[in-house]
Order: C-alpha cells, then structure tokens, then sequence
C-alpha cells in the first residue's frame, strides 16, 4: 500500500492563478479530508468527504473547491490563488466507524503564492 | 475560538527523562482524543488514542491520561530519545465528526 499520496511536493503560484493539488488513497478509506497548516499554527480543515461524491466544507473552504468522484481521489481546486493561500496543505483519510479513526496523513504539498 | 489547547509550544527534555506534553478541550462532547507526531517536510503520524470512557492507554514509551473533569488530557513519553523530537498534535472528535487539533507542541529531546 502507498497509503495517501499527494501531488506536487511543492509549487509556487502567482497571485490570480488556478491549480489542483492531487491526493490519492489506496486504502478503501471512506472519509478524506483537505488540511492546511499556517506556520505555527495547527492543522485547520478545509474540505472533508465521507464518500465517493459527497463533500463538506470545514473550518477554512474560502477560495477553494474540490470533488469525490470516486473513493481513491479527492482533488483541492484554488481558483484565483491569494498570498492568504500560501501554506502546506495535507491530505488526509480513515475508514471510519467504530475505533476506525485514525487518520492518515499524506507528505504534504508546499504551495507559496507571490 | 480553539476547541483544543496546547499552551506551550515548545519543550525541552534531556535525553532518558520523562517527556509531558499537555493539551485542554473546551468540548465536553468529545469522545475520542489522539496524539499526532510531525517531523519536519512530513505529514502527521498517529501516535496513540484514547476513548473518552478511559483514563489512561498504554502503548510502550507513550501513555496518554484522560482527566474529564478538568478536560485535560496529557501523553507521556519515558524515556526520551533524540528520535522523538518532532511537534506533537493533539486532536479530538465529538461522533463522526472531523478531527479539531490542537496548535502543537515542538519536542526537542537533548542528548
């Protein structure tokens, strides 16, 4: 298993500019979720999807979007990427149910936007 | 308004000696809480768990305690090695709901 990966490692994004960070689970995880953590700061949810074409916002969903078509891919979309959006964003997922909480993490991708 | 505190973001501990990192909640739905540990250029690993209707979980080096009525809950690492320098998170749920973290705290263990 790759677990949860997530692509790119790192981009840099000029301001007013689009892109997708990829993240992609091979664990039959039913629940997956968008992080982005600020320096200093926690983790702070953005997106979470409790299955294949079911999605919700979190705490921080401002200038982002994303999709669940299918159970492995969760897909963040920024449209009109802000210097606000810099940040390291994780993806993450869990099966859910009963003790199944634990949640995985992927390695994360470095987004600067100048 | 945080849900989970971790009020120092930073510890120092020589190497073999008890590591106690501290975390409150404000939530008292909570009922499942976790630790989390970040190396640098890595995402968050799970560490350990536990359920609202323990107090204490074991899991070698690592114990977590449980206080509900104070809503504080600790991990322990004993002893400290320089390997367990990293930020620890603390996260907790109420039902099914996503995981709210905590800020972290920075684990320096010196040899």
């Amino acid at each position: 298993n790759a677990g949860v990966t997530q692509t790119p490692k790192f981009r840099i994004l000029k301001i007013g500019q689009s892109m997708t960070l990829q993240c992609t689970q091979d664990m039959n995880h039913n629940y997956m979720y968008w992080y982005r953590q600020d320096p200093g700061m926690g983790l702070k949810l953005i997106y979470y999807s409790v299955g294949a074409g079911i999605t919700d916002k979190g705490e921080v969903p401002n200038g982002y979007n994303v999709s669940r078509s299918t159970t492995e891919d969760f897909p963040l979309r920024l449209e009109l990427a802000a210097p606000s959006q810099t940040s390291v964003y994780f993806c993450a997922s869990n099966k859910g149910g009963g003790s199944l909480w634990e949640q995985f993490f992927g390695p994360g991708t470095r987004l600067t936007v100048l | 308004d945080q849900q989970v505190k971790q009020n120092s973001p930073s510890l120092s501990v020589q190497e073999g000696r008890i590591s106690i990192l501290n975390c409150d909640y404000t939530n008292s739905m909570f009922d499942y809480f976790l630790w989390y540990k970040k190396y640098p250029a890595e995402g968050p690993t799970f560490l350990i768990s536990i359920s609202s209707i323990k107090d204490k979980n074991e899991d070698g080096r690592f114990t977590v305690f449980l206080n509900k009525s104070a809503k504080h809950l600790s991990l322990h690492i004993v002893p400290s090695q320089p390997g367990d320098s990293a930020v620890y998170f603390c996260a907790a749920r109420e039902g099914n709901t996503p995981l709210v973290f905590g800020k972290g705290t920075r684990l320096s263990v010196i040899a």
